[in-house]
């Protein structure tokens, strides 16, 4: 069974400087999607970056970008410029593209305070 | 209305009551779910239902019951709950259970006493 680990309970970063959430999977299948969603406080889930197991291009959303790597089974989120609104609960996702077997398998989340 | 949405946002009922959650969805999708996060937890699919099919139930006890009457609307009823099902239910739709892309509402924060 695939599984999604994220070791970070909670970061800390200065506005407009980087941070960098982890996140490891394991998975024995080659195909699949991988995501990162936002959770700010009170607010809806939001599907930040998303990333295809099959492209060796990491995905990038403006400030948003992922370092992908495939054999490793890894897959953080940089967040350059960090801003006030970046402050949020970040979920690592991963998702199979069998068919049949297309669930999420979530992560257990990373809260990110942003410093003013 | 646009998105998904939840109704009630926040609910606090004893054990003994029966209760509904509600989700719908304004984008044309034709696959909802139910999602259960709990604290320090990752979220836990609850059910699924694809073109008003329910195909996915993953051990959720009987004490959750499902129920969608069309593609639009998505309903959880609960009847005899425990404490510890206490959580922020999440609601999500998708163009049908083979699009990768998920919606998520904002929840309904569920206080069980």
């Amino acid at each position: 069974a695939q599984t999604v680990t994220q070791s970070q309970p909670e970061m800390s970063v200065q506005e407009a400087e980087t941070v960098t959430l982890s996140c490891t999977y394991d998975t024995s299948e080659s195909d699949y999607y991988l995501f990162w969603y936002k959770q700010p406080p009170s607010r809806q889930m939001i599907l930040v970056i998303r990333q295809e197991a099959y492209k060796q291009q990491n995905a990038t959303e403006n400030r948003f970008s992922v370092n992908f790597q495939k054999a490793a089974k890894s897959f953080s989120l940089k967040i350059s410029d960090s801003q006030l609104g970046d402050a949020a609960m970040y979920f690592c996702a991963y998702r199979s593209l069998h068919t049949g077997t297309y669930k999420y398998i979530f992560g257990t989340g990373t809260r990110l305070k942003v410093l003013a | 209305e646009t998105g998904v949405t939840q109704t009630p946002r926040h609910l606090v009922m004893g054990m003994t009551n029966k209760k509904s959650l509600k989700c719908e969805q304004h984008l044309g999708h034709n696959a909802m779910y139910w999602y259960k996060q709990s604290a320090k937890k990752p979220l836990e699919l609850m059910f699924v239902y694809n073109f008003k099919e329910q195909t996915e139930n993953n051990s959720v006890p009987s004490r959750f019951s499902p129920e969608c009457p069309n593609s639009s609307h998505l309903f959880l009823h609960l009847h005899t709950l425990q404490p510890e099902d206490s959580a922020l239910y999440l609601c999500a739709s998708s163009q049908d259970y083979s699009q990768v892309e998920q919606y998520f509402g904002p929840g309904t924060r569920l206080t069980v006493t």
